[in-house]
């Protein structure tokens, strides 16, 4: 069965650093999403991704955060200069409708 | 603002029913999740319900919507020790779109034998 799957799982980075986190959506998906977990609270909408654009955005999802499906398969979220802050579970999700959303089993950041 | 609570942990025994509560706030949601966690697993879609149903069963999972007191359940019957996990509950935001799922904490389900 095709899976969403997202790598690293687990990136170290210094803090001001920019990390990369990707993700691969399953095929036939036309919408993506990323969610973040900061350990022990709730999972958190980042953003959505369709026909190319944002389609939503949280106020998470600063000017420090872009998006991008570059070849059209790879997802990716980029961090232009983490803070301790960033510390969180990313996780990215897609589904051919907007009913449904498929995760992927998660990227941990940790910055220090 | 918009927020979705859960009980953070139950506890049954194999065999028994499992049932997992969750309150939200938002009114004009129109779907509503399950999402289930295994340890070092993402998160599993496993059921939603339209807001205008008030029931949805699927084998052993049977989800309860009462839209008038913004309550959901989520009744697992026969509960395995291979349904221990993270049950998470979510609520959409902008009328149907899954694009802004709000959250709860999750309900941690421990089943012992």
């Amino acid at each position: 069965e095709p899976e969403v799957t997202q790598t690293p799982s687990h990136q170290v980075t210094q803090m001001g650093q920019e990390v990369i986190l990707r993700c691969v959506p399953i095929s036939n998906h036309l919408y993506f999403y990323w969610y973040r977990q900061i350990l022990g609270q709730k999972v958190e909408f980042l953003v959505s991704f369709y026909n190319n654009e944002i389609s939503e955005k949280s106020e998470i999802f600063d000017d420090q955060f872009s998006v991008e499906r570059p070849d059209g398969s790879n997802f990716t979220l980029k961090i232009r200069s983490t803070k301790l802050e960033d510390s969180a579970m990313y996780f990215c999700a897609g589904g051919e409708g907007n009913t449904e959303a498929f995760f992927g089993q998660g990227t941990r950041l940790t910055v220090v | 603002g918009e927020d979705v609570e859960q009980s953070l942990f139950l506890s049954v025994r194999e065999g028994d029913s499992s049932v997992i509560n969750c309150t939200y706030t938002d009114s004009s949601s129109t779907y509503l999740y399950w999402y289930k966690q295994e340890p070092g697993a993402g998160l599993q879609l496993l059921t939603y319900i339209f807001s205008n149903m008030d029931m949805k069963q699927d084998q052993r999972l049977t989800v309860l919507l009462n839209k008038k007191d913004k309550h959901l359940s989520l009744r697992i019957a026969d509960t395995q020790t291979g349904d221990s996990a993270i049950y998470f509950c979510a609520e959409s935001r902008y009328g149907g779109s899954q694009g802004n799922l709000i959250f709860g904490k999750g309900t941690k389900l421990s089943v012992k034998p």
